[in-house]
This record gives structure tokens, C-alpha cells and sequence, in this order.
């Protein structure tokens, strides 16, 4: 099975901090999704990357940016944490037969 | 925007009954659907997906798609209380990136 792995579960963070989250996945997949998830809006697409150093935004990338300087490892930064970006993250690797997503990060921005 | 649309629930069925999932999307083009199951706390597992017109089976789940209707639903046979969960439909549009939109999901509870 596809195993995608997000660096920590619970994550507590300070406003203005710059937040690294970490994604790694063990199956080759070319294209990898960062979503965040709140209580009533679902699950919104924030980056995704279809191949090294490749990028494109999402539904909402204010105040976010990725890296991916290799194909197993997708990483979202929050460049300066706001109370607003404290949600769920939701990494995920993906073939065309649907995403395999990693546990997920809840993020406190306090 | 695409828009994938799902009734929020809860839908509330009894043990053993058929839960009936719904969801429409509004992009035409859409080729891939696919449904993912939601417990509380954790994160999205994928359950089914589905390409063609028609009705699609995996043991006690059948994925129905109607392409002209733009309509993809998820039947859920002999209902457990292990069942309830957040079920979300996702479509994409194909192409290479396979980039999914959400639905906001349905809270399913099967009652013992």
C-alpha cells in the first residue's frame, strides 16, 4: 500500500512564524495535493506539484508556498503564520485511480 | 469554478438498510469520480472510483455514475454502525495533474 507520511499530527505555532509542513511518500507518484479542511468548507486545494520543482496554486494559495526539490518529498510553508491558516492540512499522492492522502496535520496558529 | 455538490445531512438509516449517497457536479467535462469515507478526526480513505456510465460494485458498496446527469451516487447495502462517517464525492477533469474537487461530504450515522 501507498504510504504518505506528514511529519507531525499536532502542530502549535506562534502568529508571524514561518511554518514548515512536511509530506513524504513511498510510491513514485509524479503528482502530490496539499488541502486544507475546515468545519463547513470542505476540503480546499491550496498547491499541488505533477512533478519536480513543478508547482501550481490551487484554490486559495495566499499566504502559502510549496517545495518539492524531490519527487517523494512535498513541503507547504506558511511564510508568516496567521490565526486564520489554523486548520487541518491534508497531504496527498496521487495515480489516476484516486489520492491517497497522509494522517493529516491540525495546526494552532495562536 | 467547478462545483461538486453533496446534500451536508446528516442522513440517519437503521442497521441493515441501504444508505443512499448523492452528488452532482457541475463540469461537463469531468471523467473520474470517486468516493472517499471520512471518521471523525482521521483523514479521507478512498472507497470507490468510477469512469464509465452505469452501476459499479465492491462488496456491500455500488458506485452509480450518470454522465448526461452529471449526477454520481453511493449505495451502501446492509448498513453497519461502523459505516457512519463524512462520505465525499470528488471529481476530476482528467488530464494530467488528476486534480480532484472536493464535495463538502454527508454525514452518514446508521443507527444500531
Amino acid at each position: 500500500d501507498v504510504k504518505v507520511t506528514q511529519s507531525s499530527r499536532y502542530l502549535v505555532k506562534r502568529t508571524g512564524e514561518k511554518v514548515f509542513l512536511e509530506c513524504v511518500q513511498d510510491m513514485d507518484h509524479e503528482n502530490m495535493f496539499w488541502y486544507r479542511q475546515d468545519p463547513g468548507l470542505g476540503l480546499r486545494l491550496i498547491y499541488f506539484s505533477y512533478d519536480v520543482k513543478m508547482k501550481e496554486k490551487g484554490d486559495i494559495p495566499e499566504g502559502y508556498s510549496v517545495s518539492r526539490e524531490k519527487k517523494e518529498r512535498f513541503s507547504l510553508i506558511l511564510e508568516s503564520a496567521s490565526t486564520n491558516q489554523t486548520s487541518m492540512y491534508l497531504c496527498a499522492s496521487s495515480l489516476e485511480t484516486g489520492y491517497t492522502f497522509g494522517s493529516g496535520t491540525r495546526l494552532t496558529v495562536v | 469554478q467547478k462545483e461538486v455538490e453533496q446534500n451536508s445531512g446528516p442522513l440517519s438509516v437503521p442497521e441493515g438498510a441501504i444508505a443512499s449517497l448523492n452528488c452532482t457536479y457541475s463540469d461537463r467535462g469531468s471523467q473520474s469520480f470517486f468516493w472517499y469515507r471520512q471518521y471523525s478526526g482521521k483523514s479521507p480513505e478512498l472507497i470507490m472510483f468510477i469512469y464509465s456510465n452505469g452501476d459499479k460494485e465492491d462488496g456491500r458498496f455500488t458506485a452509480q455514475l450518470n454522465k448526461a446527469s452529471q449526477y454520481v451516487s453511493l449505495l451502501i447495502r446492509d448498513s453497519q454502525p461502523s459505516d457512519s462517517a463524512t462520505y465525499l464525492c470528488a471529481v476530476t477533469g482528467g488530464g494530467s495533474n488528476y486534480k480532484l474537487t472536493f464535495g463538502k461530504g454527508t454525514l452518514l450515522t446508521v443507527n444500531p
